[in-house]
């Protein structure tokens, strides 16, 4: 089955430090990919997404992610933490021919930031 | 960017009745919109994509008896959960495809709890 991996459930910076959240896909045929970001009680905000033209997005907020076919991944980044970008982050997929809201999301990734 | 509104936000309801939750799209024509469910510390959900001035599409394990889905216009789409439970209790987030820009937009959205 199609699925969305995103290694630690938890990540924990220092203001001004490297973020780096991962996100893995398992497919053969290289889907489009998102990047959501979600504060407390609130719905999702798209950060970036991939639709197969550069394999380096820029998104909003400084974030930007890699898209590398060879190993599945597509992490999310960002040179220098701020304290607003605690929240939780998700990686999602869609896969060709698939319904324009059918994602498959990641189980999620909780960024915080300490002073 | 365009504009998703849920309502409401927060419902609290007595286990048994029905609640309604309204999804609009406030700056544009939204021919499709999703509905998801969000359990604690869990990933999304996709419950159904609800189509306007058709039957609403559920995804396997949906009860469409108990999740209501009407599109009536370009603009809203309603959840109703019908005879809640306490094991309703979810954050349920709507989005709504922007078909021009091609973008997904998601909802605030709302948080039901069944006592």
């Amino acid at each position: 089955a199609q699925s969305v991996t995103q290694l630690g459930s938890h990540v924990s910076v220092s203001e001004g430090a490297l973020v780096l959240l991962r996100c893995n896909y398992s497919s053969s045929v290289p889907p489009y990919l998102f990047w959501y970001v979600q504060y407390p009680n609130q719905g999702l905000q798209l950060l970036l997404k991939y639709t197969s033209a550069a394999t380096l997005v820029k998104g909003i907020n400084g974030f930007e992610a890699e898209f590398k076919k060879s190993e599945t991944s597509f992490h999310l980044t960002k040179p220098s933490a701020h304290m607003s970008d605690a929240a939780e982050y998700f990686c999602a997929v869609r896969w060709y021919g698939g319904s324009q809201g059918n994602l498959i999301f990641g189980k999620g990734t909780k960024l915080s930031v300490k002073p | 960017g365009a504009v998703v509104s849920q309502h409401p936000s927060r419902v609290i309801c007595k286990s048994g009745t029905s609640v309604k939750i309204e999804c609009r799209s406030l700056d544009f024509q939204a021919t499709t919109m999703f509905w998801y469910r969000q359990f604690p510390k869990k990933s999304l959900m996709l419950m159904a994509t609800s189509n306007e001035g058709s039957k609403a599409t559920y995804e396997q394990g949906v009860e469409k008896d108990k999740f209501l889905i009407n599109h009536a216009s370009l603009t809203l789409s309603t959840l109703t959960v019908t005879s809640a439970h306490p094991e309703d209790s979810s954050f349920y987030i709507c989005s709504a495809w922007d078909g021009p820009t091609g973008e997904l937009f998601f909802g605030e959205g709302s948080r039901l709890t069944v006592l």
